[in-house]
């Protein structure tokens, strides 16, 4: 069974700095979606980032950009320029890319709450 | 924008009361999901669905069952409410897995709803 690891349960990082999250996953299988989602406190899970397992290039979207190694099991998000709106608990989550049924589902990370200092 | 509307943002029961959580979403997704956040255990699958009148259990299917009578209308129902099943519960939805274009497909979040069983 796929499994997913954040071993970061809080972290902390000053208002345009850089922090990085990161999240391990156990899996058999070679096809794959990997996603960050964030819930601020208003609770609303918000997907920040995909990233697809057989694109080698790693996926980016404005401040948001992630260090996937594949071979290693890694999925980091890194973000830039961090700003008070970034406060949230940060979710990485696992797709398994057969189609259909049961492997639509997500296998989620126990989350990241990442505070940001003024 | 896709929108996940669940029911109720809190809801206060009683032991043993039958409890009926509504989730509906406006984008014609054909699977929906029931989720529960726990500190610490981040979201566990309940059950999900991925059609009309089609449920598959997820990772903690005891004391739930589901209802999907319509595309865009998808219950969870406690039988019979315990205090164990105080918790945030989530409902989202995306389109079918698919191989190519909607392969990468997130899944969609409502706001939540936080039950308590006194």
């Amino acid at each position: 069974a796929q499994t997913v690891t954040q071993s970061q349960p809080e972290m902390s990082v000053q208002e345009a700095e850089t922090v990085t999250l990161s999240c391990t996953y156990d899996t058999s299988e070679s096809d794959y979606y990997l996603f960050w989602y964030k819930q601020p406190p208003s609770r609303q899970m918000i997907l920040v980032i995909r990233q697809e397992a057989y694109k080698q290039q790693n996926a980016t979207e404005n401040r948001f950009s992630v260090n996937f190694q594949k071979a290693a099991k890694s999925f980091s998000l890194k973000i830039s320029d961090s700003q008070l709106g970034d406060a949230a608990m940060y979710f990485c989550a696992y797709r398994g890319g057969n189609y259909g049924g049961a492997t639509n589902k997500l296998i989620f990370g126990t989350g990241t709450l990442l505070a940001v200092q003024p | 924008d896709v929108k996940v509307t669940q029911s109720s943002r809190y809801l206060v029961k009683r032991t043993g009361e039958k409890v009926f959580l509504e989730c509906v979403q406006d984008m014609d997704h054909e699977n929906m999901f029931w989720y529960r956040q726990d500190p610490g255990l981040g979201l566990r699958l309940i059950y999900f669905s991925y059609d009309v009148k089609m449920k598959e259990k997820g990772d903690i299917p005891e004391g739930y069952s589901v209802s999907r009578e319509k595309k865009e209308r998808f219950s969870l129902i406690l039988e019979s409410a315990s205090t164990n099943q105080t918790s945030m519960y989530l409902c989202a939805s995306s389109l079918f897995g698919r191989a190519g274009l909607y392969s990468n497909q997130p899944q969609h979040f409502g706001d939540g709803t936080r039950l308590s069983i006194l």
